[in-house]
């Protein structure tokens, strides 16, 4: 079946303006994570979705990011006012709610450019 | 906070011989640990995971890992590499069914023939 799938897969913006990613995860995933992934900061945690619900958005780096989801489907993170240290790649997983699994499953990622 | 160390940023290693991958993890909770592997150019890939039952798990490359509680380790070992492992390594830790994963920094396994 069709795994997760991110739009875009390249991104270059200028700084200041805003952009929006978004994550289609695997059909029937009830859990949808966004990571992001920069040199020397390694993998991070950004939020997490169950549902429509984000009960762990702990991981946001300021008010200018945003994370949405609906349908219990299709997520959007949007970078308000982009800075150049929000070059990074931002990675989407999703993962079922069944207790013999927990395994995330990632997409491919976009990679972000802030020139 | 939690946090899960890679000892090992990078490790070169010659073709047919063993290696191992070192991730430390701190929590006196309960875990759920993965190994991740990203080849390059492309996306991670889970490897193996530890959930409950036995602390040895094997992937069908012939990874293997093992799950020590009193270290709050989760090594990864390979008794023979071949030129295609190449690729960085990601250790992670849950800690709650269902939430996030806190990811190491990663480990750079280089074979050479």
């Amino acid at each position: 079946g069709a795994g997760v799938s991110q739009s875009p897969s390249n991104k270059v913006t200028e700084k200041g303006k805003d952009v929006e990613l978004r994550c289609d995860p695997i059909s029937g995933h009830t859990a949808l994570y966004w990571y992001r992934q920069s040199l020397g900061q390694g993998l991070e945690f950004l939020i997490y979705f169950q549902g429509n619900s984000a009960p762990d958005k702990s991981g946001l780096p300021s008010d200018r990011f945003s994370a949405e989801r609906t349908g219990g489907s299709v997520s959007t993170l949007t970078i308000q006012r982009t800075q150049q240290e929000d070059s990074a790649v931002y990675l989407c997983a999703s993962s079922t709610d069944r207790a013999s699994s927990y395994e995330q499953y990632f997409g491919p990622g976009t990679r972000l450019t802030v020139t | 906070a939690q946090s899960v160390t890679q000892l090992d940023s990078q490790v070169p290693v010659f073709e047919e011989a063993p290696v191992e991958l070192r991730c430390n993890y701190s929590s006196s909770v309960s875990v759920y640990l993965f190994w991740y592997v990203q080849y390059p150019n492309q996306g991670l890939q889970l490897l193996l995971k530890y959930l409950s039952g036995s602390t040895l798990v094997k992937s069908i490359n012939g990874f293997e890992a093992e799950f020590n509680k009193s270290q709050t380790s989760f090594h990864l070992r390979k008794p023979s590499v071949h030129i295609s492992d190449t690729a960085e390594y990601f250790c992670a830790v849950g800690y709650n069914q269902g939430g996030k994963l806190i990811f190491g920094q990663g480990t750079e396994l280089s074979v050479k023939p």
